[in-house]
């Protein structure tokens, strides 16, 4: 099983519709990420959360909000989809309690988002 | 300005050549940088990881950090076609924060 796990996969909607998008992690780090990739902008951070109790804005979070259920589970909403907010999103987790951290990114395998 | 300018590419080249995929910054207190490699219908995974300026060779993969020129460069020699794949560079300067280029294509030709 994959150590970040992403639900849906893909999800085809349309505008104005409430969308969730869902990330679980087995790898035990406090720290979890969303961003959303598209096609010559490369990956953007949308909101980001170093434990259970902090929540921290990305540089695009504009329609966007998250939730940190647990340690190992944070989701990504959108309460009202639009269609500029069709895109690939990633879940990634991390970890710098390790002595030889190097900050590294662990990712989701992603979901595929359409609002029509 | 965007904080991490990386050329989109594609970038296409024949098994065996040797691969030159750059990222120019603007951010002076970057001082961690990151290669991560992503192929079709997958999430990145890092592929090598620098510290301040240097290089660091893992294998066919040599990684450069240029901070005077704010400038990093990945090699990769004797290119295989599993190489082929979307290369997208980071960077960080507290790895609270990562800010990536919008990722080189790279196809390798058998």
């Amino acid at each position: 099983d994959a150590d970040v796990t992403q639900t849906p996969r893909n999800r085809i909607t349309k505008t104005g519709k409430r969308i969730m998008l869902e990330c679980s992690q087995t790898k035990g780090h406090d720290r979890m990420y969303w961003y959303r990739q598209d096609p010559g902008l490369g990956l953007r951070l949308i909101y980001y959360s170093f434990d259970v109790k902090d929540i921290n804005k990305g540089e695009i979070s504009d329609g966007y909000s998250v939730s940190r259920q647990a340690q190992a589970k944070f989701s990504l909403s959108l309460e009202s989809a639009i269609p500029n907010q069709t895109a690939l999103y990633f879940c990634a987790t991390s970890d710098l309690s390790s002595v030889t951290n190097t900050g590294e990114l662990f990712f989701g395998e992603g979901s595929r988002l359409t609002v029509l | 300005q965007k904080e991490v300018e990386q050329d989109p590419g594609p970038l296409s080249v024949p098994e065996g050549a040797i691969v030159s995929l750059n990222c120019t910054y603007s951010n002076s207190a970057f001082q961690y940088f990151m290669w991560y490699r992503q192929y079709s219908r997958k999430g990145p995974e890092l592929l090598m990881y620098t510290y301040s300026s240097g290089n660091k060779e893992d294998g066919r993969f040599t990684a450069q950090v240029d901070k005077s020129s704010k400038y990093i460069s990945l090699f990769i020699r004797d290119s295989q076609p599993s190489d082929s794949a979307t290369y997208l560079c980071a960077m960080s300067y507290n790895f609270n924060k990562f800010y990536f280029g919008s990722g080189t294509k790279l196809n390798v030709k058998p």
